[in-house]
Order: C-alpha cells, then sequence, then structure tokens
C-alpha cells in the first residue's frame, strides 16, 4: 500500500509570494490533516480536512488555508509569505472514521521543507 | 499552554538494553495517545498507540504504558537497537468533537542507542 506522498519535497520563495503544498494521503484515507514544524514551537496542528470539509482549524492566522478534492487529495496554501513560515509542513492521513480510537492514527508524509527569504 | 511535555531532551542507551521514553500531558480531555518515530528529512512514522481505557499495549520490541491517574505515559523499547536512534514523539488526542484530526504533540526526545 502505497504512503502518504507530499509535493514538491523543497522550495525556497521571497517574501510576499504565495505557495501551495499537495499531499496525496493512502488510498481508502478520507481525513488529511495538515502540521508545521518549526525548531521553536515543535509539531503544531494547522487544519484538518474530511470529505471535502474543513473540520478543524488550529491556532494560524487566514493567511494558511487548504482545502480537500473529491479524491481525498489536499492541498494547502499560505499566501503573503513571511520569514516565520519557513519550517517543514507535514501532512498526514487517516480514515477519520469517529467512535473508534485506530481510525484516529494517522500517517505522515516525508514532508515539504519551505524556506522564505 | 504545553498540554504534552516530553522533559528529557534526550536519552543515550547502549544497545540491547531497555530505553525509557516518558511523557506527560495535562489535558483530562486526552484520550487517545501515540508514540512516533522520526529520523532527519522524514515525516514521523507510526510506532504504537493506546488507548485511555488500557492501561498497557504491546507490539513486539514496544511496549507503551498509560498512567492515567498521573497523567502519564512512557514507552519501553526492549532491546534497544541502533537502528532505534531517532527523535520520539509523544502525541495525544480527544477523540471526536472539535479535535477532529488533532494530533497535540510533545517537544520530542531524541535516543541514541550506542553499539
Amino acid at each position: 500500500k502505497a504512503g502518504v506522498t507530499q509535493t514538491p519535497r523543497y522550495l525556497i520563495k521571497t517574501r510576499g509570494q504565495q505557495v501551495t503544498l499537495s499531499c496525496s494521503p493512502i488510498s481508502g484515507h478520507r481525513s488529511v490533516s495538515w502540521y508545521q514544524q518549526t525548531p521553536g514551537q515543535g509539531l503544531q496542528f494547522l487544519f484538518e480536512y474530511f470529505s471535502e470539509t474543513q473540520r478543524n482549524k488550529g491556532n494560524f492566522p487566514g493567511r494558511f488555508s487548504g482545502r480537500q478534492f473529491s479524491n481525498s487529495r489536499s492541498e494547502m496554501n499560505v499566501s503573503t509569505l513571511e520569514l516565520g513560515d519557513s519550517a517543514l509542513y507535514l501532512c498526514a492521513s487517516s480514515r477519520g472514521l469517529a467512535g473508534q480510537g485506530p481510525f484516529y492514527e494517522q500517517y505522515f508524509g516525508p514532508g515539504t521543507r519551505l524556506t522564505v527569504t | 499552554d504545553q498540554q504534552v511535555k516530553q522533559n528529557s531532551p534526550s536519552l543515550s542507551v547502549q544497545e540491547g538494553r531497555i530505553s525509557i521514553l516518558n511523557c506527560d500531558y495535562t489535558n483530562s480531555m486526552f484520550d487517545y495517545f501515540l508514540w512516533y518515530k522520526k529520523y532527519p528529512a522524514e515525516g514521523p512514522t507510526f510506532l504504537i498507540s493506546i488507548s485511555s481505557i488500557k492501561d498497557k499495549n504491546e507490539d513486539g520490541r514496544f511496549t507503551v504504558f498509560l498512567n492515567k491517574s498521573a497523567k502519564h505515559l512512557s514507552l519501553h523499547i526492549v532491546p534497544s537497537q541502533p537502528g532505534d536512534s531517532a527523535v520520539y514523539f509523544c502525541a495525544a488526542s480527544s477523540i471526536g468533537g472539535t479535535s477532529y484530526g488533532k494530533l497535540t504533540f510533545g517537544q520530542g526526545t531524541i535516543l541514541t542507542v550506542h553499539p
């Protein structure tokens, strides 16, 4: 079974630009969560999508947005990039069905390393 | 407000011995806990999980213990192998409601296993 894939793996952008990152979940997984990892803040939850609907959102500014397509693939977008947005962006997929713990186990992709200059 | 804490930034053990990684949490709403291993430049790899209705879960060399009254969990690796050297993250979740899809992570513990 193929794992979670993320593209691109590395990205360099300049301040003020916008960026779109892509994530393809494990086949059969309908939930995609996005996280930002930085040395200072660790792994921070951005948002989660299930069946094309955002069900949960972390404490990030509105410049961070996402969407999910009918095939469960997801994209996240960051507009007006700031230097502090430099981070490893990780997506994770799970079955996402309510009521049973194992369905909430998340499987991560390799991440996209974003550098903002 | 760090709801999941891993107080040991690093741990060093000899090959063949036991590695014990610890994690504390403050949010009593957490009812599902997971451990992940992470190598540099890779995403976290799921290792093992435990529901709050259990106090122990085993999978091969990995065992997770949960003490709900102390809000503490630990991961035991026996025997430790050099390939286990990585950063280990503890994560917690609340099933359903406004916590959909959200894992709250600790800061990680760097485990080094010496041959």
